[in-house]
């Protein structure tokens, strides 16, 4: 495995709270995306960031925010939970964006009620 | 936006047999890949194919690239009921290397 952890890996909130999912990597690769994973959708890219405080939109960015202070660490911020934001959330991480593979953490289950 | 799309949706053999799945993309790559996904977890490397490539192969795996056609297909020789699992192909974007664009993916189921 390339080192990636997620946390929390399992959240359960409500409708309008704050919710912050963490990424770890312990590889120092340069890439860290944040993907969406819903049934009939396969893996939608939300944001992604390409060096320590380069972030970009992907293709389901609204609602959610990002923030990667230092490498090893990236952040998915949902402002305000909506139940259509109810999903697995994937972080991966790579070397050289899409020339190269990525290395995915195990996911976040998060449910908004 | 640009994305894979996997064909079929959903594939069941058994042990054996091999499995082909194909993937249709709409704009220019620099390269596919493919990834597999067991159930609960995240999605792993298995291959990746350059545009200027035509075939590749890694162990039972066989990627072939048709850029031409903007396609792809993973083909799994002798399958084991251990590749059951979701496959996902995914390009770059020529004129946006920074990101991939994921498929649907193909659920192939492997019977014992």
């Amino acid at each position: 495995d390339a080192g990636i952890t997620q946390s929390p890996r399992h959240k359960v909130t409500e409708t309008g709270t704050p919710v912050t999912l963490r990424c770890h990597q312990t590889e120092n690769h340069r890439y860290m995306y944040w993907y969406r994973q819903d049934p009939g959708h396969g893996l939608r890219l939300i944001h992604y960031s390409y060096g320590v405080k380069d972030t970009d939109k992907g293709e389901v960015s609204d609602g959610y925010s990002v923030s990667r202070s230092k490498t090893e660490d990236f952040l998915l911020t949902l402002e305000s939970a909506t139940s259509s934001q109810t999903s697995v959330y994937f972080c991966a991480t790579g070397l050289a964006g899409g020339y190269n593979e990525q290395f995915f953490g195990p996911g976040t289950r998060l449910t908004v009620l | 936006s640009q994305q894979g799309e996997e064909d079929p949706q959903a594939l069941s053999i058994q042990e054996g047999e091999n499995a082909t799945m194909n993937c249709s993309y709409k704009t220019s790559i620099n390269n596919l890949q493919w990834y597999r996904q067991n159930s609960g977890r995240g999605l792993v490397h298995l291959i990746l194919i350059r545009s200027n490539e035509r075939e590749k192969h890694s162990g039972r795996l066989r990627v072939t690239l048709d850029t031409s056609k903007k396609s792809s297909s993973l083909l799994i020789t002798a399958s084991r009921a251990a590749d059951t699992a979701s496959y996902f192909c995914a390009t770059d974007a020529a004129r946006n290397t920074d990101k991939l664009i994921f498929g649907t993916g193909t659920r192939l189921q492997v019977f014992p």
